[in-house]
């Protein structure tokens, strides 16, 4: 499969609790990005990456969230001590190596987040 | 005022209709993209354009530059095309990365 992956589909937590969600890029994509669908909201970004690196985090709220890109292995979208304001649908997507940030942006199927 | 507006926010339509689906926007784009996203599903890129018009298939972009405007055109409908249409651009200037979207159209086609 050369889509972009992202897993679990689904993610269940309690309030307090650690959510971690994946997102695998496609083959020979080095960008990833993070957005949040909150119920009957729009997409909104979160966070851009680039292996290694942080590009722009200004879509992250400031406590609780983090991203990471590490050179080996998925992308991590992580939120500490769930609320449940965090329930929503998280979508990753990915764009090429190439250098230009103007880039078609191919998503994954998303996580949904439920908190109990 | 969200700075991508897209109109109508939902639609049904009769299987065989000419659906239309408009998107505004109020600040300078690089580009402007179309994305269908069905329910619990994943979202899928269709189109990414900056000036003219597009076809795929069915399906068939346009965007207006000076007014700001963009239109996402279905011809002969079909059940199948019931899904989310969701309007995006990216801003012009060094955040060219980031995409700012529209609170999508559900689109209805009945068979």
């Amino acid at each position: 499969n050369a889509g972009v992956m992202q897993n679990p589909r689904h993610l269940v937590r309690r309030r307090g609790q650690e959510a971690r969600l994946r997102c695998s890029p496609m083959k020979g994509h080095s960008h990833v990005y993070w957005y949040r669908q909150l119920p009957e909201e729009g997409l909104k970004f979160m966070v851009y990456l680039q292996k290694e690196n942080i590009i722009d985090e200004s879509g992250m709220p400031k406590e609780r969230f983090s991203a990471e890109f590490p050179k080996e292995g998925p992308s991590i979208l992580r939120i500490q001590q769930v609320v449940r304001g965090d329930s929503a649908a998280y979508f990753c997507a990915s764009s090429p190596l190439s250098g230009v940030s103007n880039q078609p942006q191919h998503f994954g199927d998303g996580t949904r987040l439920s908190i109990l | 005022k969200n700075e991508v507006e897209q109109s109508p926010q939902n639609l049904t339509a009769q299987e065989g209709e000419f659906i239309t689906i408009n998107c505004s926007y109020s600040v300078g784009i690089s580009a402007l993209h179309w994305l269908q996203q069905h329910p619990g599903g994943g979202i899928v890129s269709l189109f990414m354009l900056s000036s003219g018009k597009k076809k795929h298939g069915r399906l068939i972009a346009t965007i207006n530059i000076q007014e700001k405007h963009s239109s996402l055109h279905i011809t002969a409908s079909h059940p199948r095309d019931s899904a989310v249409y969701i309007c995006a651009v990216t801003n012009s200037g060094g955040s060219n990365y980031k995409l700012t979207f529209g609170k999508g159209t559900l689109l209805t086609v009945n068979p």
